[in-house]
């Protein structure tokens, strides 16, 4: 059973740093690409981050580019993120997600098959 | 970047109602569009990808249409326990992002 859990969410101050965590199990981690997507109180859903299988290739939403960082390790079958300079506005539940890939002959075509369950980060003094 | 627009924002139904849900992009993204189920205090669940392959465990009541811009998820008869917020979400671009969701609720 496919299984991603979240943790290291917590109140922090602005201008503060958190470091969250996703310990995968149930497939083979290092085959797929992940993603962090966050959703504030109330609001709906917003791409954070994403990272490749082998790390290759990192993407950042504007919103958070220049003070998140993304990483796994493969052999701890980990995903982080690393969050610094924190603002108010980055208050959300923060789920880690599972990019898959179908493929219609020669198309590849993305989607989240699998979410943890969300840890809640508060930024506020 | 690419952006994407719900409608509408919340719409009300009954069990048994037909309920059909809008997602426009900014852009032609092709069948790069998925949707997601998201009920309060869960995280997002998938249920179409590719703008219209159903995943696997999702009842068939449940179906997406369209390509280029525009694109429509259908629930052809709303069950009690359909009643949740949906998201599209557009897989063309690297940097994802999803519709800002429409509400379902009981009328």
């Amino acid at each position: 059973e496919v299984q991603l859990v979240e943790s290291g969410g917590g109140l922090v101050k602005p201008g503060g740093s958190l470091r969250l965590s996703c310990a995968a199990s149930g497939f083979t981690f290092s085959s797929y690409s992940m993603n962090w997507v966050r959703q504030a109180p109330g609001k709906g859903l917003e791409w954070v981050s994403s990272i490749s299988s082998s790390s290759s290739y990192i993407y950042y939403a504007d919103s958070v580019k220049g003070r998140f960082t993304i990483s796994r390790d493969n052999a701890k079958n980990s995903l982080y993120l690393q969050m610094n300079s924190l603002r108010a506005e980055d208050t959300a539940v923060y789920y880690c997600a599972r990019e898959t890939e179908y493929y219609d002959i020669l198309t590849g075509y993305s989607h989240f098959d699998y979410w943890g369950q969300g840890t809640l980060v508060t930024v506020s003094s | 970047d690419i952006q994407m627009t719900q409608s509408p924002s919340s719409l009300s139904a009954s069990v048994g109602d037909r309920v059909t849900i809008t997602c426009r992009a900014s852009q032609s993204i092709s069948s790069y569009l998925n949707w997601y189920q998201q009920k309060p205090g869960k995280a997002p669940k998938l249920l179409i990808y590719a703008a219209s392959s159903l995943q696997s465990g999702v009842p068939s009541r449940f179906s997406g249409s369209g390509s280029g811009t525009d694109f429509t998820l259908t629930i052809s008869s709303l069950q009690p326990e359909d009643f949740a917020t949906y998201y599209c979400q557009q897989s063309y671009s690297t940097l994802w992002a999803f519709g800002q969701g429409t509400k379902v609720e009981i009328k």
